[in-house]
């Protein structure tokens, strides 16, 4: 079982530019969630979806957007990034109740 | 206004002793606790978890204390080993399936 992954692993962007980051969830697993990482900080979250529908939203600007496909794999999209958009983002899957399994994350640098 | 709180940045324990994360929340209606913990350059792995019904909950070296009255939990690692230095986030959420929000994190340094 390959648990969570994540693709890239590491990104460079331009501010103003726009980025998809991918999620491949545990085999079993049918939930995604999509967290923020800053320096230093806890992870915060993003999004949650579920059937192919967000069910939870963090705090985070409509820029953030996400989708969540069939095979339950999951895109982040960030429209018209600003140099604060620099942190890890981190996916997580679940199934039911179960506790989250995370990725290595995708480190976004926005210059 | 942050609702999971760990006050002490980093935390350093002798190979073989206690380590104790100290972890507080504000918002009365979380109801499941986790703890994760996180090396550098990988994704944080679920530890050990307590659901507000239960006061500890206990898997090999890690015991969860739960205290609702005072909205306060700690992780207790014992014996400590090197290999358990990492960073250590205490999260809460109001069901097991719910969002989770994740405290800043206590960096815990094993001396060998």
């Amino acid at each position: 079982d390959a648990g969570v992954t994540q693709s890239p692993t590491h990104l460079i962007k331009t501010r103003g530019q726009q980025v998809t980051l991918r999620c491949s969830p545990k085999s079993g697993h049918d939930t995604v969630s999509w967290y923020q990482q800053a320096l230093g900080q806890g992870p915060q979250f993003i999004f949650q979806y579920y059937e192919e529908e967000e069910r939870q939203r963090g705090n985070f600007p409509d820029r953030f957007s996400g989708h969540q496909f069939p095979n339950y794999s999951s895109e982040l999209n960030v429209n018209a990034l600003l140099l604060g958009d620099s942190a890890l983002y981190l996916c997580a899957s679940s199934f039911s109740n179960t506790e989250a399994f995370f990725g290595q994350g995708t480190r976004l640098t926005v210059v | 206004d942050q609702q999971v709180k760990q006050n002490s940045p980093s935390l350093s324990v002798q190979e073989g002793r206690i380590s104790i994360l100290n972890c507080d929340y504000t918002n009365s209606m979380f109801d499941y606790f986790l703890w994760y913990k996180k090396y550098p350059a990988e994704g944080p792995t679920f530890l050990i978890s307590i659901s507000s019904i239960k006061d500890k909950n206990e898997d090999g070296r890690f015991t969860v204390f739960l205290n609702k009255s005072a909205k306060h939990l700690s992780l207790h690692i014992v014996p400590s080993q090197p290999g358990d230095s990492a960073v250590y986030f205490c999260a809460a959420s109001m069901t097991s399936y719910d969002k989770v929000i994740f405290g800043p994190g206590t960096s815990l340094s094993v001396i060998p």
